[in-house]
């Protein structure tokens, strides 16, 4: 089971602006990084520590951390950013690297 | 640019041995820890292992700890997960990441496009 929990699924409307939350008791100590993952694809790194974003990845996507919840905004959501999303950090102990359950978001 | 490419996956036996490989190129691997990353069909990424840039730390999901064993040679630029006592339940794509950052920053850089995992009964 995962130690951070994920909505499910969330959808949002074309150039509007989604919010992602991912919750646990390892976040008040450690910084989330999140992942993009389309179908059939491996997964992208897409934002990660304070709101840092890799070579190739837009501004549109950012992340911020209060207490146990981190969260991803997608602003601006374009058609290709339809895709799964997951949080990940480690566990309250540090000793393990766990992820979230995945968020779907639909953009219609 | 950064390549990693898994290898190794198939269909075996429940209760078999299987090992995987991750050859890597376009930066400097004995530089970074590595980490295996697994997917069950239409689940989500579950993590499985971590060792460090010299080999010579190791860490495990609990669930894993003792029946896998992540290694790596530095000289072949190439990451290694032996799997023993396989199950239906490690059915998975697996992949293999470079660690990025440090302190209570860190986070799997880049990744590889997998490598199926089939475990029959």
């Amino acid at each position: 089971s995962s130690e951070l929990t994920q909505d499910p699924a969330v959808s949002v409307t074309l150039g509007q602006t989604v919010r992602i939350t991912c919750q646990g008791d390892g976040l008040r100590t450690y910084y989330t990084s999140w992942y993009q993952q389309k179908p059939g694809q491996a997964p992208l790194l897409v934002v990660f520590g304070r709101s840092s974003r890799p070579s190739g990845i837009p501004d549109r996507f950012s992340c911020s951390t209060s207490g146990n919840t981190a969260s991803l905004t997608i602003t601006g959501t374009q058609a290709e950013d339809e895709a799964d999303y997951y949080c990940s950090s480690r566990d309250s102990s540090g000793a393990h690297y766990v992820f979230g359950s995945g968020t779907k978001v639909t953009v219609l | 640019q950064v390549r990693l490419v898994e290898s190794g996956g198939g269909v075996v036996q429940s209760g078999t041995s299987l090992t995987l490989s991750c050859a890597a190129s376009g930066f400097s691997f004995s530089n970074y820890a590595m980490h295996w990353v697994r997917q069950a069909p239409g689940k989500g990424l579950e993590w499985v292992a971590l060792i460090s840039s010299d080999g010579g730390d190791e860490l495990y999901a609990d669930s894993m700890k003792g029946r896998f064993t992540i290694y790596r040679d530095n000289s072949r630029n190439t990451l290694y997960l032996h799997m023993n006592s396989l199950g239906p339940d490690d059915t998975a794509v697996y992949y293999c990441a470079n660690n990025g950052g440090s302190g209570y920053s860190k986070y799997f850089q880049f990744w590889g496009q997998g490598t199926l995992v089939t475990v029959s009964s």
